[in-house]
């Protein structure tokens, strides 16, 4: 069966921290890891990653995939109250419907 | 067109009502997909539609569920005989098929009391 881990479940932090978001995963046919984020609503956008080693950035966040390790992290710098949120990795699955299959998420709170 | 809508927002019912929950797609894309998302996990796959046809649905669905995309636009998911396990946030997402991201809408909260 498809698996994605995330880990940890739940992180605080203060503003100014710098956060590593974990995900690891088990599938049959991967196609890409996707990092989405979740504020009380839909998931929204952040990467899709399909090659390994290759970093992709946006302002203060960054993600990398890993295939060797079946791993990707997510970095973010100079955390803000705003980047507290659920951060969702999913893994697409190659063939037919290509599908996400997710991992259960890391709770991230920033304080002040 | 700026994204993916559902409708409505938040539903409450009454265990063994029927509940219909609607999604608009992003205008040009042809793959949509319904997941449902429990309180502390992710996103769940239920089913997913190519244009109109309806390709693969999850073992998680039902034969009280039932999805429908009539003219490739939007989608309908139906719900009968609703139980309190079935309350859960009913996202729907879109994408250009061939690997294109899929886009999620604000989700459907439903609360079966």
């Amino acid at each position: 069966e498809d698996k994605v881990v995330q880990s940890p479940l739940s992180l605080v932090v203060h503003e100014g921290d710098t956060v590593t978001l974990n995900c690891s995963y088990e599938v049959t046919n991967f196609r890409s890891l996707l990092w989405y984020k979740q504020e009380k609503k839909a998931p929204t956008f952040l990467f899709m990653l399909t090659s390994s080693g290759i970093e992709k950035k946006s302002g203060r966040l960054s993600s990398i995939l890993d295939k060797k390790e079946l791993s990707s992290i997510l970095n973010i710098t100079a955390t803000q109250t705003g980047d507290s949120a659920i951060y969702l990795c999913a893994v697409e699955i190659q063939g037919g419907s290509e599908k996400l299959v997710f991992g259960k998420g890391t709770k991230l709170t920033v304080n002040p | 067109d700026t994204g993916v809508s559902q409708d409505p927002r938040h539903k409450i019912t009454k265990r063994g009502q029927n509940v219909t929950f609607r999604c608009d797609p992003i205008s040009e894309h042809n793959r949509l997909y319904w997941y449902r998302q429990t309180l502390g996990q992710g996103p769940e796959f239920l089913t997913y539609f190519q244009n109109e046809a309806q390709l693969e649905k999850s073992r998680l669905l039902s034969d009280r569920f039932s999805a429908e995309r009539p003219k490739g636009s939007f989608s309908t998911l139906e719900i009968q005989r609703t139980e309190q396990g079935d309350s859960a946030m009913y996202l729907c997402a879109s994408s250009l098929g061939g690997g294109g991201t899929q886009y999620f809408g604000p989700g459907t909260r439903l609360t079966v009391l």
